[in-house]
């Protein structure tokens, strides 16, 4: 059973625009949730975190929103660039479990010119 | 800056060779993992470490083993490669202190023809 979903396998969105890309997760016990960059040929790369204690967190054109109530997060891009275009993957983790990290399937963002 | 390294890029095997996938991290971290990435189905985890000599099976463990003789490198064995065990393989690090996320290595892509 999935634990981190992410519904939307791809997304194309026009360069300039924002970008929202979304996750949902079903475990109450994640308090840690991640998102990961992913070009091809390439190992995914850290891009922004935000623990449950906040419900919002900014780093440049990135932005992370987290709604506990709802079990959902989603990450903007504002403006979406053309070296934006990769596979997003959002992930979660737990306090007091082990280490590991639950990572959605992923979606695939066009950033179109 | 902190590195995990894969030691191929780019792997090509006969269907019933042993394979070896090496990953290397300079960090320090107690944590390990193997991942494969396949499109559709995101990031599977196949094995992870917590320790010199200790490993756990994730979500897919079949038809691998892993070996951790020492903390900065943990192995992953393919005991006989099939033609289903084409994919991305990654390898990931995480110190056990809570915050922060995975460090990847740039992926294996291993072809079993």
């Amino acid at each position: 059973d999935q634990q981190v979903k992410q519904n939307s396998p791809s997304l194309s969105v026009q360069e300039g625009r924002i970008s929202i890309l979304n996750c949902d997760y079903t475990n109450s016990m994640f308090d840690y949730f991640l998102w990961y960059k992913k070009y091809p040929a390439e190992g995914p790369t850290f891009l922004i975190s935000i623990s449950s204690i906040k419900d919002k967190n900014e780093d440049g054109r990135f932005t992370v929103f987290l709604n506990k109530s709802a079990k959902h997060l989603s990450l903007h891009i504002v403006p979406s660039q053309p070296g934006d275009s990769a596979v997003y993957f959002c992930a979660a983790s737990a306090t007091g479990r082990d280490d590991k990290i639950i990572f959605g399937k992923g979606t695939r963002l066009h950033i179109l010119p | 800056d902190v590195k995990v390294t894969q030691s191929s890029r780019y792997l090509v095997k006969r269907t019933g060779e042993k394979v070896f996938l090496e990953c290397v991290q300079d960090m320090d971290h107690e944590n390990m993992f193997w991942y494969r990435q396949d499109p559709g189905l995101g990031l599977r985890l196949i094995y992870f470490s917590y320790d010199v000599k200790m490993k756990e099976k994730g979500d897919i463990p079949e038809g691998y083993s892993v070996s951790r003789e020492k903390k900065e490198r943990f192995s992953l064995i393919l005991e006989s490669a099939s033609t289903n065990q084409t994919s991305m393989y990654l390898c990931a690090s995480r110190a056990s202190t809570r915050g922060g996320g995975y460090t990847f290595g740039s992926g294996t892509r291993l072809t079993v023809v």
